[in-house]
């Protein structure tokens, strides 16, 4: 089945560290740009963070730069975002979500199920 | 930054054609996407490049793109298309992605 399924989401005090997982199925990740989309709860999308194929290409968000790393691992087929430095404001549902091609203006053709993050002390 | 502004919530009978714009700073020269996200799901893509639609997004979604706003068509409104809807572009001189608020659509 083609599909992304994300992990990693929990409970975290502000201050500290979570890594979210993403594992792609179905397809070839390895011909694929990836991003990280987050919303908070009744509240609208806001993308996080993107990666190019090969890795070399990072691009974050302004509220997260300095604070997350994203990162893909070709062996395991699977996307990471390492979060650190966290906020209350960060808390909500992230996504993992597939570009649909390389133009640079791509849009996001394929969503994982979502992982949720609190961030609560 | 660049700003994407969408009205809260748009509301029409079934069979009718709801149309949700999305404005921005000559918007018609970038490229628009468009998402449907139902609650407690993931979004759906169902325009890409403003007016291509993907494979089993029914024709009756359709998109347009000039000037300052950019339009997600609707006809035959259904009440399963009740949702909240997304546009989305690159801010290329930023390289960053930019959503916009979003749009609630209710079948009265």
């Amino acid at each position: 089945e083609v599909q992304l399924v994300e992990s990693g989401g929990g409970s975290v005090q502000p201050g500290g560290s979570l890594r979210l997982s993403c594992v792609a199925s179905g397809f070839s990740f390895s011909s694929y740009e990836f991003t990280w989309v987050r919303q908070a709860p009744g509240k609208g999308l806001e993308w996080v963070a993107y990666i190019s194929i090969g890795g070399a290409i990072i691009y974050y968000g302004d509220s997260v730069k300095g604070r997350f790393t994203i990162s893909r691992d070709k062996a395991k087929n699977s996307l990471d975002l390492q979060m650190n430095s966290l906020r209350a404001e960060d808390t909500a549902v992230y996504y993992c979500a597939r570009c649909y091609d390389s133009s640079g203006y791509s849009a996001f053709d394929m969503w994982g199920q979502g992982t949720m993050v609190t961030v609560s002390s | 930054s660049y700003v994407l502004t969408q009205p809260p919530s748009v509301s029409v009978a079934p069979g009718e054609t709801a149309r949700i714009t999305c404005g921005g700073n000559k918007i018609g020269t970038k490229s628009v996407h468009w998402y449907q996200q139902k609650p407690g799901q993931a979004p759906v893509l169902v325009i890409d490049y403003d007016t291509d639609r993907p494979s089993g997004i029914p024709e009756r979604f359709s998109g347009s793109n000039s000037g300052n706003t950019a339009t997600l068509t609707i006809t035959w409104v259904e009440a399963g298309d009740e949702a909240d809807y997304f546009c989305q572009v690159w801010d290329g001189s930023i390289d960053q992605v930019i959503f916009g608020g979003g749009t609630k659509l209710t079948v009265l």
